[in-house]
């Protein structure tokens, strides 16, 4: 089952802006991930944020965490046509050790 | 070193066959995932498997569903008398350990079901 929703579903923005998803989740976590996703195929690991952490930055990422409200962030800052994919956050609840629980996800067009 | 790998990249096969699908973890990787991806259902966890304890299996759909992990590193994925909804891409994943959190995906297998 999915841990919660991704918002937006659909994002296009022109290169150089910035480029902001949401995530929310329902229950109690270890830790809220980030992954990119290319073409329907493999999934790269973007970044991780513990529960006791409230954000997290790794080049041009920036992933927020608010445990109160069960939201996470991810901004990407001065966006590039290499960074076009769809985006998945996912979670680790704290009441298991392995299995990630994934969002929707949110498609990213960044046009040149 | 090399990533995890999986075969075959894309399988078609009729409805009520078998199909086995394979993973390769990175080496050293001791904890082992299989996730299904679908447009209705998004990204879902299958199975995972930590050393030698007994896996965890909470996520398989069916009884059609099996996997195996033999020796601690390659698994496959079994899929007994496919149905057209299994049309998929099945995604493996390998971690140092089972809370290492980061898990680093296979490039997957696409499967069709005719």
């Amino acid at each position: 089952s999915q841990q919660g929703e991704e918002d937006p579903q659909a994002l296009s923005i022109q290169e150089g802006e910035n480029a902001t998803m949401n995530c929310s989740y329902k229950t109690s976590i270890n830790n809220l991930q980030w992954y990119r996703q290319n073409s329907g195929r493999g999934l790269v690991h973007l970044i991780l944020i513990r529960s006791n952490e409230r954000e997290k930055h790794s080049g041009r990422l920036r992933v927020t965490l608010d445990t109160s409200k069960k939201s996470s962030s991810l901004l990407i800052t001065a966006s590039r046509a290499a960074d076009t994919a769809s985006y998945f956050c996912a979670t680790i609840e704290s009441s298991n050790t392995g299995k990630l629980i994934f969002g929707q996800g949110t498609t990213l067009q960044v046009k040149p | 070193g090399a990533g995890v790998s999986q075969s075959p990249s894309n399988k078609v096969t009729e409805k009520g066959k078998d199909v086995e699908l394979r993973c390769d973890p990175i080496s050293g990787h001791t904890a082992l995932y299989w996730y299904r991806q679908s447009l209705g259902q998004g990204l879902e966890f299958l199975i995972y498997f930590q050393g030698n304890s007994a896996p965890d299996k909470s996520g398989l759909p069916s009884d059609r569903f099996s996997a195996e992990r033999t020796g601690g590193s390659v698994s496959t994925l079994t899929i007994q008398r496919t149905q057209q909804e299994d049309s998929a891409v099945y995604l493996c994943a390998s971690s140092l350990s089972l809370h290492k959190e980061t898990q680093y995906f296979g490039p997957g297998t696409r499967l069709l079901v005719l």
